[in-house]
């Protein structure tokens, strides 16, 4: 089982800010990583998918990067909706897994 | 447009079963694989188990392997997960999930899951 861990735990940023969340596989998942997010009380909402490529309706503001077992989710302005935990997905291999989230939090 | 509604969580007591219903609308849904995932406070997200097109390959996670079965009625445009011998730790937010392309792929449309609590 490929063990995902996200860093850090949780992040504290001012809205207007850049904020950079971390990622790391266990093994080699190519580029087949997803980025969601989730509200309390709402289903993850998918943010990113092969690694890189923005999900249907995802403002620019949102970026991936990485491949292998290196991946990073970049906020580079943060907007009030943003505040939310996201959560790192490898499809790469089954059974699939999760990172164990990112808080992401108001400074 | 496209939804997934999921039913038959509860209360249950360890050692009991449930079966887990998800009903899919809006897209064709035998062409896709399908996926349950789960929301637990202490864990977050985690991946449960996985159900390709033609039911021909399904996967577990370690944790539910054997006492979980996944399976989808294409006809009725339905996916379900029988959930045996449950066990406190099996307490989550379960949530039925759709990959964006038809085999394989990361997970573009979600339900408002069902909550299934095991306690005694």
């Amino acid at each position: 089982e490929i063990m995902m861990t996200q860093s850090p735990a949780t992040l504290s940023v001012s809205p207007g800010e850049r904020a950079t969340l971390s990622c790391r596989a266990s093994q080699s998942v190519s580029s087949n990583l997803a980025w969601y997010q989730q509200k309390p009380g709402q289903a993850p909402r998918l943010l990113i998918f092969a690694a890189s490529t923005r999900a249907t309706g995802i403002p620019p503001r949102f970026s991936g990067s990485g491949s292998g077992t290196e991946f990073t989710l970049t906020i580079s302005s943060l907007q009030p909706e943003d505040f939310a935990v996201y959560y790192c997905q490898q499809y790469n291999n089954w059974p699939q897994s999760f990172g164990q989230g990112t808080k992401l939090q108001i400074k | 447009e496209v939804q997934l509604v999921e039913s038959g969580g509860g209360l249950v007591q360890p050692g009991r079963s449930l079966r887990l219903s998800c009903a899919a609308s809006g897209f064709t849904f035998e062409d896709y694989a399908m996926h349950w995932v789960r929301l637990t406070p202490g864990k977050g997200l985690e991946w449960v188990s996985g159900i390709t097109w033609n039911s021909g390959r399904t996967g577990y996670a370690e944790s539910v392997k054997g006492r979980f079965t996944i399976s989808r009625d294409n006809a009725k445009d339905s996916l379900f997960l029988q959930v045996n011998s449950l066990r406190v730790e099996d307490t989550a937010l379960y949530y039925c999930a759709k990959v964006s392309m038809g085999t394989a792929g990361a997970f573009d449309i979600w339900g408002q899951g069902t909550m299934v609590l095991v306690s005694s």
